[in-house]
């Protein structure tokens, strides 16, 4: 691995559905981050994590959960999917400890709830 | 409402030319700002990072900050067609211990040959 990994590419979804998109780091980074993206809406953070056993809500959060049991790990799920909820979906990650910002994306997830 | 504000374009410049991205921001306390390179269909790229008022040069890209303005440039010098892409700026915030990034919906830049 090296970067930021996302499973699956792609996945077409009935609604009602749960689903867990998968997202792992190998680069140590404390920080991890999911967006969602959507045309005219650009990116908007739906939960982060700073660190191993903690996370946090975005500005988009409902319907949404997460977990961040280690470090390299950060899944995303919807527990009952929308059809709103279709999008293109970023894992992104940080080193915090170094203070910066930077921020490094994994190569997204394309979600079709029907 | 913290908020980063870009042009969404599409700006069009020929092959050779300089392209000149814009960004402004609204939070006067931000230390941290970035510009991201988006191809379509694919993740964002980090291409430029900036903390001090001035200009910061890596190869063909120039960015460039005035805090005073609350303004943030990318300069792309001698653009070429694998240039065309969308330009996201970001903007560092601190709130209490969280460090994010507020995010502009982007600049997309098309280079004719």
């Amino acid at each position: 691995i090296a970067g930021i990994t996302q499973a699956p590419t792609s996945q077409i979804l009935a609604a009602g559905r749960r689903m867990t998109l998968r997202c792992t780091q190998d680069m140590r980074h404390n920080a991890m981050y999911w967006y969602r993206q959507d045309l005219g809406l650009g990116l908007r953070l739906i939960h982060y994590s700073n660190t191993a056993g903690t996370t946090g809500k975005g500005e988009v959060p409902d319907g949404y959960s997460v977990s961040r049991a280690n470090t390299d790990d950060f899944p995303l799920t919807l527990a009952s999917a929308v059809p709103s909820q279709t999008s293109v979906y970023f894992c992104a990650s940080s080193d915090q400890g170094r203070g910066g910002h930077e921020q490094f994306f994994g190569p997204g997830t394309r979600l079709t709830v029907l | 409402q913290k908020e980063v504000e870009q042009n969404s374009g599409p700006l069009s410049v020929p092959e050779g030319a300089i392209a000149s991205l814009n960004c402004t921001y609204s939070d006067r306390g931000s230390q941290s700002f970035f510009w991201y390179r988006q191809y379509s269909g694919k993740s964002p790229e980090l291409i430029m990072s900036i903390y001090s008022n001035g200009d910061k040069e890596d190869g063909r890209f120039t960015a460039q900050l005035n805090k005073a303005s609350q303004y943030v440039s990318l300069l792309i010098r001698d653009s070429q067609p694998s240039d065309s892409a969308t330009y996201l700026c970001a903007v560092g915030t601190n709130a209490g211990n969280n460090r994010k990034l507020i995010w502009g919906l982007g600049t997309s830049l098309a280079v004719n040959p």
